[in-house]
């Protein structure tokens, strides 16, 4: 299996535009995370979906950004407009099940808002 | 004050030491624990997981929790200089928990 996929791994962008992050999840895994790591602040959960649904988006920082899973092998995180403050790098992992204790993470997409 | 609390470090031992890393946290809740590896730009890998106090042993690796001081460990024995890299502590309160959460995590540098 090719592991969790995300795109792009580098993004830099303008303050004040629009981000879109992807992620691929591991074939036949039912939850999906998406995390945000600083150094500040380490690791966060932002949001997760089981079966494609939204089940906790409290860790969302504001209403610029959300989250869409369409579809079981696909899912978004998208920040508009961006701001400085929104650089870190961005990990989505996935599960085989909801409940299980083991999270495989991807390779992350690192953005910097200047 | 933070749920999860672990030093950063930077933790810089020679080859063949042995290496302890550990996390605190305030949640008496939390009863399953675990260990992530993270290596430069790469997403964290689960390493080890542990469910309530005890310890739980996989080759060079030695996970401890003691519930009742809150304070968990992770034991790295004759340690590599593979083994250099970020290692993240995470905690969930239930079994069917998805929410983890994860200490800062140490930074460690094993020097051959």
């Amino acid at each position: 299996d090719a592991g969790v996929i995300q795109s792009p791994r580098h993004e830099v962008t303008e303050m004040g535009q629009e981000v879109t992050l992807r992620c691929k999840p591991i074939s036949g895994h039912n939850s999906l995370f998406w995390y945000r790591q600083t150094m500040m602040r380490g690791l966060e959960l932002l949001i997760y979906f089981n079966n494609n649904v939204p089940i906790d988006d409290s860790g969302m920082p504001e209403d610029r950004f959300s989250a869409k899973m369409p579809n079981a092998s696909f899912s978004t995180l998208k920040i508009q407009p961006s701001e400085p403050r929104d650089s870190a790098v961005y990990f989505c992992a996935s599960s085989l099940y909801f409940g299980s204790y083991e999270q495989y993470f991807g390779p992350g997409t690192r953005l910097t808002v200047t | 004050q933070k749920e999860v609390e672990q030093d950063p470090g930077p933790l810089s031992v020679p080859e063949g030491a042995i290496v302890s890393l550990n996390c605190t946290y305030s949640n008496s809740a939390f009863q399953y624990f675990m260990w992530y590896r993270q290596y430069s730009r790469k997403g964290p890998e689960l390493l080890m997981y542990t469910y309530s106090s005890g310890n739980k042993e996989d080759g060079r690796f030695t996970a401890q929790v003691d519930k009742s001081s809150k304070y968990i460990s992770l034991f790295i024995r004759d340690s590599q200089p593979s083994d250099s890299a970020t290692y993240l502590c995470a905690m969930r309160e239930t079994q069917g928990a998805q929410k983890l959460v994860f200490g800062q995590g140490t930074r460690l540098t094993i020097n051959p």
